[in-house]
């Protein structure tokens, strides 16, 4: 089964400053992995996502990610963060799609606060 | 560039009552899938469908059901419903099993009164 830890549920940054979300995974099989922002009573937003091609992923609005499978991990950065970025981040994984698997896991979602 | 259509936006039900939510995937999008987000709480997968079969199922209760149409589109249905089905349903739509992504709609909010 697959899964995924998000430390921290609320992180806050000044304006300007760097953005650093957690994600740490757990699965069986290869994951594909994925980071969705949510904006308040809004939709899931695809920010970037992992299908075992490059390491390093490049996402909307500056974000970018980095599989590291010898540490499990897929953390969230953005060099300078934007009060436009608050918002709630989830990480999420589902089984590549040979196995059949295909529903998203989320983890439990972490709050990004700016302040000026 | 189309997204992923729901209605109704916003539904109001009494206990026991039943409701149906409609989701129209992107054009060529063959995978539809059904979440539920309670309050504060992150989104937990229900059900899928591909080709217009059941492809997955997750946490849905025996009360719910859901299909896809020749056209794509997906329906859930609820039925008894109870207090506890308050929250947002989102419907999300991919190409080819998912593997390029999740593409949500702008969710459904459902309160039971």
């Amino acid at each position: 089964a697959q899964s995924v830890t998000q430390l921290g549920s609320h992180v806050s940054v000044s304006e300007g400053a760097l953005v650093l979300l957690r994600c740490n995974y757990s699965s069986s099989v290869p994951p594909y992995l994925f980071w969705y922002v949510q904006y308040p009573n809004q939709g899931l937003q695809l920010l970037l996502k992992y299908t075992s091609a490059a390491t390093l992923v490049k996402g909307i609005n500056g974000f970018e990610a980095e599989f590291k499978k010898s540490e499990t991990s897929f953390h969230l950065t953005k060099p300078s963060a934007h009060m436009s970025d608050a918002a709630e981040y989830f990480c999420a994984v589902s089984a590549p799609q040979n196995t059949g698997f295909q529903k998203l896991v989320f983890g439990t979602g972490t709050r990004l606060l700016v302040s000026p | 560039a189309a997204g992923v259509i729901q209605s109704p936006r916003h539904l109001i039900k009494e206990k026991r009552e039943t409701a149906t939510l409609k989701c129209y995937p992107i054009p060529r999008h063959d995978t539809v899938y059904w979440y539920q987000q309670g309050p504060g709480q992150d989104p937990q997968f229900l059900i899928s469908f591909y080709e217009k079969m059941q492809s997955d199922k997750g946490s849905i209760p025996d009360r719910f059901s859901a299909q896809q149409f020749s056209d794509y589109h997906s329906e859930l249905n609820m039925s008894s419903l109870e207090l506890g089905d308050s929250a947002l349903y989102f419907c999300a739509s991919s190409p080819s099993r998912g593997a390029a992504g999740q593409y949500f709609g702008p969710g459904t909010r459902l309160t039971v009164t």
